[in-house]
């Protein structure tokens, strides 16, 4: 069993709807929790970090972290064309060192 | 314009021969690292760094090699052991003590034939 499972989807919305994209992780030990936006043969952009759980919004995107379920999300409003990409979700334990990567969920956004 | 840097975007090499991937970041972070990615997977470190002549094995260092001669340049040398070396190469940097997110460049596509 890997880690981090991330669903590889590939999810196809219609422009406007709302997206949630998942992880769930096994080690109890994670604490530091990121969602990485990867854009076609680009390296990685980092979306959003959050520490521990609860929720944390920025325009219209929002992450979410339960970590007594061993579960985060990344929740997408008003999903636009531009936002079709891999998403990849990363976590770690300590404040520095190695992170753990989902496989990431590719999406896209149609018109 | 500060950030990190990769060159060159594309590398041909055949197989059998060493080749070297730069990597160079104007942040002032302390800590590098160098990750591979292959189709459909998620990102696999292959070393890091947090401070300059010292380095760590990641989960797949075998057939790699790096030096940290400078606090922005994080060098990673692709050898002929490498039994599989063509993939996407990034390199990455983050603050020590800043928790852990991590910034990328825009990475390095290696053939070998």
């Amino acid at each position: 069993q890997k880690e981090v499972e991330q669903d590889p989807g590939p999810l196809s919305v219609p422009e406007g709807a709302i997206v949630s994209l998942n992880c769930t992780y096994s080690n109890s030990a994670f604490q530091y929790f990121m969602w990485y936006r990867q854009y076609s043969r680009k390296g990685p952009e980092l979306l959003m970090y959050t520490y521990s759980s609860g929720n944390k919004e920025d325009g219209r995107f929002t992450a979410q972290v339960d970590k007594s379920s061993k579960y985060i999300s990344l929740f997408i409003r008003d999903s636009q064309p531009s936002d079709s990409a891999t998403y990849l979700c990363a976590m770690s334990g300590t404040s520095y060192g190695k992170l753990t990567f989902g496989q990431g969920t590719i999406l896209t956004v149609h018109p | 314009d500060g950030g990190i840097t990769q060159s060159p975007k594309y590398l041909f090499r055949k197989e059998g021969q060493n080749v070297t991937l730069s990597c160079e970041q104007n942040l002032n972070h302390d800590a590098m690292y160098w990750y591979r990615q292959d189709p459909g997977q998620g990102l696999r470190l292959i070393y890091y760094s947090q401070i300059v002549n010292d380095f760590q094995k990641g989960d797949i260092a075998e057939g790699y090699s790096v030096s940290r001669e400078k606090k922005e340049s994080f060098p990673l040398t692709v050898t002929s052991a490498q039994k599989n070396p063509t993939a996407f190469y990034l390199c990455a940097s983050s603050p020590i003590g800043g928790g852990d997110e991590q910034y990328f460049g825009p990475g390095t596509r290696l053939t070998v034939t």
